[in-house]
């Protein structure tokens, strides 16, 4: 059982190059998120999907795209990177939104845009 | 919408002494509450969670918090820090379910340094 897993764990880009970030959970949850974390920023959230083919923008969604690829699979893209998202992302999932359950976040994967 | 605050940026303390982590929070209604830890180069790990009833949560590692609702404040404490608590520590909120099937919404953290 190996939780949540992100795809790569680090990533040098530059500017207007394109990546996707790769995150799986084999725990049979329902919902998803996106998060990136800054330096005195905390975690914020790009995108979450709330279930199996559904996906909502969070607090901070642009530059970025989400594709929730199946229950298992949410990936992330930045289709022309800027160095602002320069950050480390982290994938989580949970069991469902229309429950108080926790959330469970993968390994992360640091980006540094130059 | 529903917000956190963590007011310390960095909280010190001695091996062995009590340690606490602040925390309050802003939602209408009864919020979900959840502490969380980060360990170096690493993901998020769950501590505890508040959801209903008895006040006083106690989680891993020896960490407890205190839902207090006159003050919306949720404190992480721990009666004896070591120095393997050292790390960031993020609270947490939720509005309650009938606010909408809204995520998690994180405070900027906490940096806890605990010192030989």
């Amino acid at each position: 059982n190996a939780g949540v897993t992100q795809t790569p764990k680090f990533q040098v880009l530059k500017t207007g190059q394109s990546m996707t970030l790769q995150c799986a959970q084999d725990m049979n949850h329902n919902s998803m998120y996106w998060y990136r974390q800054d330096p005195g920023m905390g975690l914020r959230l790009i995108y979450y999907s709330a279930s199996e083919g559904t996906t909502d923008k969070g607090e901070v969604p642009n530059g970025y795209n989400v594709s929730r690829l199946n229950k298992r699979e949410f990936s992330l893209r930045l289709e022309s990177a800027a160095p602002s998202q320069t950050s480390v992302y982290f994938c989580a999932s949970s069991a469902g939104l229309a429950s108080p359950d926790t959330q469970y976040f993968g390994p992360g994967t640091r980006l540094t845009v130059l | 919408a529903q917000s956190v605050a963590q007011p310390e940026d960095q909280v010190n303390v001695a091996e062995g002494n009590p340690l606490t982590v602040k925390c309050t929070y802003s939602v209408s209604g009864n919020p979900y509450l959840f502490w969380y830890v980060q360990y170096p180069n690493r993901g998020l790990q769950f501590l505890l969670k508040y959801i209903t009833g008895d006040n006083l949560v106690k989680g891993s590692y020896g960490f407890e918090a205190e839902f207090n609702k006159s003050q919306t404040s949720f404190h992480l404490k721990k009666p004896s820090a070591l120095v393997s608590d050292s790390a960031l520590y993020f609270c947490a909120v939720r509005a309650p379910l009938h606010s909408g099937n809204t995520p998690l919404v994180f405070g900027k953290g906490t940096r806890l340094s605990v010192i030989a």
